[in-house]
C-alpha cells in the first residue's frame, strides 16, 4: 500500500501526559498537512509543510502542539500536557507537486485523553 | 472567509435509487471544490474535485458532482445507490486563491437501505 500511513492508529493517555504521532506521506509528495476532527464535525486544519518548512499554522495549534518534518519526508505531531479537550481524530494528508490542491488522507490517529 | 454548508445531517435512500448529497459554498474568487467520503474509523477518501472546465465532474465509485455557479452549489450525485455507499460525506473548499488548506463542511451521513 503506497497511501498515507499514520502511527499509532489509537492512543489512550492520561491528562498531562505527552503524546507523539507519526505520519508518512505518499512517496514524493512534497506537501504534508495535519488536521483535527472531533465527533460530528468536519476536519479542521492545524498546520502544513512544504518539504521540511512549516509554512502555515492554525490558531488551533496552541503552544502545547508542535509539528516537525525534519527531512521533508515523515512528520511528527507532539502534544504536550494533554487535556481532555485534545481528544479527537488527528488526520494527516499529503499532496504532490503536480496536483497540490488534491490532498490524500491517512487513516488517522484517534486520541482519547482520560 | 471561504466556507461550505451541507444542509442535511442525513440522507436516506433506497438501494438502486438515485442519490444527491447537497453542498453550497461561499468563496472569494474561483472555487476549488472537493468531495471526500469517510467510512467508520477510517480516514477520508478523495472522490472528486472541481477546479475549472465542465460543470459535471465524474469521480470514483460512480459518483459525480455538478458545479452550479449561479446557485453556488456543488451537489454530489450517483444514479443508482448501493448499500456499500453508506458512509459520511464531506464537501470541502480550498481556502482562498492559492490557499493551502481545505475548509470542510460538517458532513452528511448517507444511509442506503436494501
Amino acid at each position: 500500500d503506497t497511501g498515507v500511513s499514520q502511527d499509532p492508529r489509537h492512543k489512550i493517555t492520561k491528562r498531562g501526559q505527552n503524546v507523539t504521532f507519526r505520519c508518512d506521506p505518499i512517496s514524493e509528495h512534497n506537501r504534508l498537512y495535519w488536521y483535527r476532527q472531533t465527533l460530528g464535525q468536519g476536519p479542521e486544519f492545524l498546520t502544513y509543510f512544504q518539504n521540511e518548512a512549516q509554512l502555515e499554522k492554525s490558531r488551533l495549534l496552541s503552544d502545547r502542539f508542535s509539528a516537525e518534518r525534519p527531512k521533508g519526508s515523515f512528520s511528527t505531531l507532539e502534544i504536550q500536557r494533554t487535556e481532555q479537550g485534545d481528544s479527537a481524530m488527528y488526520l494527516c494528508a499529503s499532496s504532490s507537486p503536480e496536483s497540490q490542491e488534491t490532498q490524500y488522507f491517512g487513516p488517522g490517529t484517534r486520541l482519547l485523553v482520560l | 472567509a471561504q466556507s461550505v454548508a451541507q444542509p442535511e445531517d442525513q440522507v436516506n435512500v433506497a438501494e438502486g435509487n438515485p442519490l444527491t448529497v447537497k453542498c453550497t459554498y461561499s468563496v472569494s474568487g474561483n472555487p476549488y471544490l472537493f468531495w471526500y467520503v469517510q467510512y467508520p474509523n477510517r480516514g477520508l477518501q478523495f472522490l472528486l474535485k472541481y477546479i475549472t472546465g465542465d460543470n459535471l465532474v465524474k469521480g470514483s465509485y460512480g459518483f459525480e458532482a455538478e458545479f452550479n455557479k449561479s446557485q453556488t452549489s456543488f451537489h454530489l450525485k450517483k444514479p443508482s445507490a448501493l448499500v456499500s455507499d453508506s458512509a459520511l460525506y464531506f464537501c470541502a473548499v480550498r481556502d482562498g486563491p492559492g490557499g493551502n488548506k481545505l475548509v470542510f463542511g460538517a458532513g452528511t451521513i448517507l444511509r442506503v437501505k436494501s
